[in-house]
């Protein structure tokens, strides 16, 4: 059974940086895209990024692009992402996703498993 | 980007009804059409993708339809497990977006 396990959500202050660590098990990690979705408090879902399986393509939403970086270890079997510059908006629980790409196909960007969420706080 | 609407924000109903819930894009999105349920505290589980396809697991009551700028998920009988939120996502085009979503609560 896929698992995913994010950790390294916390308080930060404005400007500052935290570093989100997703760990996968119960499937070959090299082999999927990988995604990463947030919900302020209260709110709907925002994508926030996603990476190929080998690690060469991002992309990333404008309201964090230049902010945030999407990577991936794929002999840790782990997803990453750096978080610069935040601001009291990036509040959020940050969920990481694997991608559920049909037979013959690389990706398809609809995420068939979800980790239980790490929480970011941004304030002063 | 494209935006993706949701209708009606919050849909009352008993157990044992039918639901329907819309979704409707800005712009055509062809078939590239996702389905999520959310319940409190929970993350978000996906129902159906590319517009009709039952993820693994999803039982036969919920089905999904449309293409181009409108689509549907139904749920034919809601069980008790049904009451959540749902939301839809597009894979058309970077980049992903998501609908503002659809509370589906107890009459």
């Amino acid at each position: 059974e896929a698992q995913l396990l994010e950790s390294g959500g916390g308080l930060v202050q404005p400007g500052g940086s935290l570093r989100l660590s997703c760990s996968a098990s119960g499937f070959t990690f090299s082999n999927y895209p990988m995604g990463w979705v947030r919900q302020a408090p209260g709110k709907g879902l925002e994508w926030v990024s996603a990476i190929t399986a080998d690690g060469s393509s991002t992309n990333y939403a404008d309201s964090v692009r230049g902010r945030f970086t999407i990577s991936r270890d794929n002999f840790r079997n782990t997803l990453f992402l750096q978080m610069n510059s935040l601001r009291a908006e990036d509040t959020a629980v940050y969920y990481c996703a694997k991608d559920n790409p049909p037979p013959g196909y690389a990706s398809s960007w609809q995420f068939d498993c979800w980790g239980q969420g790490t929480l970011v706080t941004v304030s002063s | 980007e494209i935006v993706l609407t949701q209708s009606p924000a919050t849909l009352s109903l008993s157990p044992g009804e039918r639901a329907t819930l819309s979704c409707r894009a800005s712009q055509s999105v062809r078939g590239y059409l996702a389905w999520y349920q959310q319940k409190p505290g929970q993350a978000p589980r996906l129902l159906i993708y590319d517009s009709s396809n039952r993820a693994t697991g999803i039982p036969a009551r919920f089905s999904g339809s449309g293409s181009g700028t409108d689509f549907t998920l139904t749920i034919s009988s809601l069980d008790p497990d049904d009451f959540a939120i749902y939301y839809c996502q597009q894979r058309s085009s970077w980049p992903l977006t998501f609908g503002g979503g659809t509370e589906v609560e107890i009459k």
